[in-house]
């Protein structure tokens, strides 16, 4: 079946400016992850979603970064007055269930530029 | 707070060789997870295995195995037999109890040497 998709692949925006990075999970996942992997990091823990709502925010790093996911689907991730600093790749995760364990399946993120 | 540390940002092996790439965490929690995920170039990560703390028997996948060493918080992954499609970016990850956020390492880049 498909696995998580995540549009778009690339984002190139200008400083200031306002960005949605959509996240498609695997059909039937309840549980949805966004993070955000520097360069030569590892991913860093942004927003945790079980069904519609948000179980866990506190990676957000300030109030210019908001999620939804308003069907227990799809979700965006919404960036207000890009900062350079913002510059990332933003990944997705989805898994089945919420168990300690559970497997989470990543999209292939999606490249954000802030010039 | 949890931590990983993978204190290898490099290694390199040659082709049909075993190498080890390690990884060490901090938690008070008695039960958990440890993952080892693959990020090739495509940034897609890639659970290659996954171990939980209470069984004391190292988890295997084809060519993947692991040691773990709960008193020593020590989860090195081993990967024998290296190939060409081995090359990537490692992590070492641990969920955190309650999210099950992932807390991941800052990587070992390994290279394949044909």
């Amino acid at each position: 079946g498909a696995g998580v998709s995540q549009t778009p692949s690339n984002k190139v925006t200008e400083k200031g400016k306002y960005v949605e990075l959509r996240c498609d999970p695997i059909s039937g996942h309840t549980a949805l992850y966004w993070y955000r992997q520097s360069l030569g990091q590892g991913p860093e823990f942004l927003i945790y979603f079980q069904g519609t709502g948000a179980a866990d925010d506190s990676g957000l790093p300030n109030d210019r970064f908001f999620a939804v996911r308003p069907e227990g689907s799809v979700s965006t991730l919404k960036i207000q007055r890009t900062e350079r600093g913002d510059s990332a790749v933003y990944l997705c995760a989805s898994s089945p269930g919420q168990w300690l364990g559970e497997t989470q399946y990543f999209g292939p993120g999606t490249r954000l530029l802030v010039l | 707070a949890q931590t990983v540390t993978q204190s290898q940002p490099e290694m390199s092996v040659q082709e049909a060789e075993t190498v080890t790439l390690s990884c060490t965490y901090d938690t008070s929690e008695s039960d958990y997870y440890l993952f080892w995920y693959k990020q090739p170039p495509s940034r897609q990560m890639i659970l290659v295995i996954r171990q939980e703390a209470y069984k004391q028997q190292n988890a295997t996948e084809n060519r993947f195995s692991v040691n773990f060493q709960k008193a020593a918080k020590s989860f090195s992954l081993k990967i024998s037999d290296s190939q060409l499609g081995d090359a990537a970016m490692y992590f070492c990850a641990y969920p955190t109890q309650g999210a099950q956020k992932l807390v991941f390492g800052q990587g070992t880049r390994l290279t394949i040497n044909p």
